[in-house]
């Protein structure tokens, strides 16, 4: 166990719906990554909240927006749901103590969009 | 951006057989991690690889990073079971993301 935990562990919506999923860090790491990794496929890095503030950005449109808290624990929202953002979505906390620290993941929250 | 190869896409070996996965980059690796996730759930961190020529060792898994830090791989010594899995290579961009390869998915037949 990582100490990374997320909920919901699964989620149905229907298109065009919002949904919040939510992350709580390990204890220590300041620093949040959220994933969407499509069936058969590896997670695409969607971005980082380091500290309250977006320190990264993927290749995902603004309709994924997010959150940090003061405790470090994070939120991903998804607006306008498309049929394609059905996935698992992972999270993932680190500690920038160092120039390459290890990324602990959750065991994600499964989205079916119908 | 960083795209990162897995070969082969599954792999299906019989208990007590050594396996290897390899994990070809595009450009030069400044970190290589090793993952292995279990269908449909979160991924379990197994090693990070820095160095050229770097080898790490966890019980009967062992991952290298080559001198040129393009291509690293990760061999299981008498497979048992309990790896079976998928095992995801993952490469930091140096620039606050993680790019992942497509997997590859192990089956060990008892």
């Amino acid at each position: 166990e990582t100490g990374v935990t997320q909920s919901p562990t699964h989620l149905i919506k229907t298109r065009g719906q919002q949904v919040t999923l939510r992350c709580s860090s390990q204890s220590g790491h300041n620093t949040v990554s959220w994933y969407q990794q499509a069936l058969g496929q590896g997670p695409q890095f969607i971005f980082q909240y380091y500290r309250e503030e977006e320190n990264g950005r993927g290749n995902f449109p603004p309709r994924f927006s997010g959150l940090q808290f003061p405790n470090y624990s994070s939120e991903l929202n998804v607006n306008a749901l498309e049929l394609d953002d059905s996935a698992l979505y992972l999270c993932a906390s680190s500690s920038p103590t160092s120039v390459q620290e290890t990324q602990y993941f959750g065991p994600g929250t499964r989205l079916l969009v119908l | 951006s960083q795209e990162l190869e897995q070969s082969p896409q599954s792999l299906i070996v019989q208990e007590g057989k050594n396996l290897t996965i390899n994990c070809t980059s595009s450009k030069t690796l400044y970190g290589l991690y090793w993952y292995k996730q279990k269908y449909g759930e979160g991924l379990i961190f197994l090693m990070m690889l820095q160095k050229g020529g770097e080898e790490k060792s966890h019980e009967k898994i062992t991952a290298k990073l080559d001198e040129k830090k393009q291509q690293s791989s990760l061999h299981i010594t008498a497979s048992q079971p309990s790896h079976a899995g998928i095992y995801l290579c993952g490469a930091d961009d140096n620039n606050n993301d993680m790019r992942f390869g497509a997997g590859t998915r192990l089956t060990v037949k008892p």
